[in-house]
């Protein structure tokens, strides 16, 4: 199966600074991306969908300033959390869908580990 | 709109026994619907897929699910459960128009005792 890189697997950050997280396909273009977030023994949630050169499209509830996201190539997304605070601490992943995939899965990250102390 | 209900939030078996996690969902157009294990502090890894061709679909690890429309059911099971199968499980619907629009069921711990 194609395969998607999260960079990184864990960062800690200090309340009030902004932390970026890369999400990478590396052997297809992901024209879709799309960010989740997990909290502890819970499921996953939708945050974003983004296209690629387009703008994000963000679940209802998600702070579209808090939680920037681009998707400026056919193999990057980024999600920055600004001004992170301790209740964004949380296991954050991304997954793509693209061309060449048969478009009937998407492929997931390995999750990053969020901690804001 | 689209849900996932997974019953049974934990499930204990124990190794060698049959093992059944069960998945209800429900979805205004055509459905995609998968099931996936996730180990602590890692991502999510396919465990199979229905994407609208066969109704008893196999996996990996011996795992195989049968979509049944009428029951709006895609329950995941396994033979006979290993000690490496004691994993998070989550089972997931997506329109068959954007696979990668996931909503995910809120998970079952399996627990697999010696």
């Amino acid at each position: 199966g194609a395969v998607v890189s999260q960079h990184p697997s864990w960062v800690i950050c200090k309340s009030g600074t902004s932390v970026k997280i890369e999400c990478r396909s590396l052997d297809f273009q992901a024209t879709t991306m799309f960010w989740y977030r997990q909290f502890p023994k819970q499921s996953l949630m939708l945050m974003a969908t983004s296209n690629e050169g387009s703008k994000a499209t963000y679940e209802q509830g998600v702070e579209k300033d808090k939680f920037l996201i681009n998707h400026a190539s056919l193999t990057l997304s980024t999600l920055t959390v600004t001004s992170a605070h301790p209740e964004d601490s949380s296991f954050y992943i991304c997954s793509a869908t693209g061309t060449g995939q048969g478009n009937t899965e998407a492929f997931f990250g390995q999750g990053t580990r969020l901690t804001v102390v | 709109a689209q849900s996932v209900t997974q019953l049974g939030s934990h499930v204990s078996v124990s190794e060698g026994a049959l093992v059944l996690l069960r998945c209800n969902y429900s979805s205004s157009v055509p459905p995609y619907l998968f099931w996936y294990v996730q180990y602590p502090n890692q991502g999510l890894q396919l465990l199979l897929k229905y994407t609208s061709a066969a109704t008893l679909v196999k996996g990996i690890n011996g795992f195989e699910a049968e979509f049944k429309k009428s029951e709006t059911s895609f329950h995941l099971t396994k033979p006979s459960a290993h000690m490496s199968d004691a994993a998070e499980y989550f089972c997931a619907v997506s329109p068959n128009t954007n696979a990668g629009k996931s909503t995910f069921g809120d998970g079952t711990t399996l627990t697999v005792k010696p």
